[in-house]
């Protein structure tokens, strides 16, 4: 089955600067790969998406990038504010849709 | 249109008891997903239904089953519990479960196990 790999598990940035976490997916089937973001004590929620066939993808302050030969996928965030603190997933989809990958999550705090 | 709603919203068991979670997917919604989520982990695919039938199963022993109702509701059931089932374990639900649909989350039901 799919494996994804996210790193780093943790990343401190002060507020304005950018952050990048990156991840790694196993099944070259895997033609989906989206974004969750998870506030602390709340429900994760879809940020940004990006499918096989586009190799970047952006929506003001956050972009995700797509390397299929390579198989790995970041987001990257500009000018963090303190409300981008969160838990972030990345995610490989397979491609019948229905089933997830998800991977360790990376826990992002931005210091004002 | 109200959001996925899970219940109970907590939950306490003692080893080698079993449990049973409910998921209401958003109206209209056919396709139920669930996941275990612990520390260090993420997120763990358990498994997801689609009108009655499950499509997709994750690497959970036996112990963890799930069944959807005609209304797309979604329970899943542990039996004889372990400490190790101790976590959020969160439903998710979607149209119709294809390629590029959202997800739209419950706010979970936290196991704790004693």
């Amino acid at each position: 089955g799919e494996n994804v790999e996210q790193h780093p598990s943790t990343l401190s940035v002060q507020e304005g600067d950018s952050a990048v976490i990156k991840c790694t997916y196993s099944d070259s089937a895997s033609n989906y790969f989206p974004w969750y973001k998870q506030e602390l004590g709340k429900r994760p929620q879809l940020i940004i998406d990006i499918r096989s066939n586009v190799g970047e993808k952006k929506d003001q302050r956050i972009a995700v990038t797509l390397n299929k030969t390579a198989k790995h996928f970041s987001l990257h965030i500009t000018e963090t504010q303190p409300e981008d603190s969160a838990v972030y997933f990345c995610a490989a989809v397979s491609n019948t849709g229905n089933q997830f990958y998800f991977g360790t999550g990376t826990s992002l705090t931005v210091i004002p | 249109k109200a959001g996925v709603t899970q219940t109970p919203r907590y939950l306490i068991k003692t080893r080698g008891q079993q449990v049973t979670l409910s998921c209401s997917p958003i109206s209209g919604h056919r396709s139920v997903s669930w996941y275990q989520q612990t520390p260090g982990q993420g997120l763990q695919f358990l498994f997801e239904y689609f009108s009655e039938t499950q499509r997709n199963k994750g690497n959970f022993p036996g112990r963890f089953s799930g069944r959807q109702f005609s209304n797309s509701r979604s329970e899943m059931n542990v039996s004889t519990l372990e400490l190790g089932d101790s976590a959020l374990y969160l439903c998710a639900s979607s149209a119709t479960g294809t390629l590029n649909e959202k997800l739209f989350f419950g706010s979970g039901t936290q196991l704790s196990v004693l």
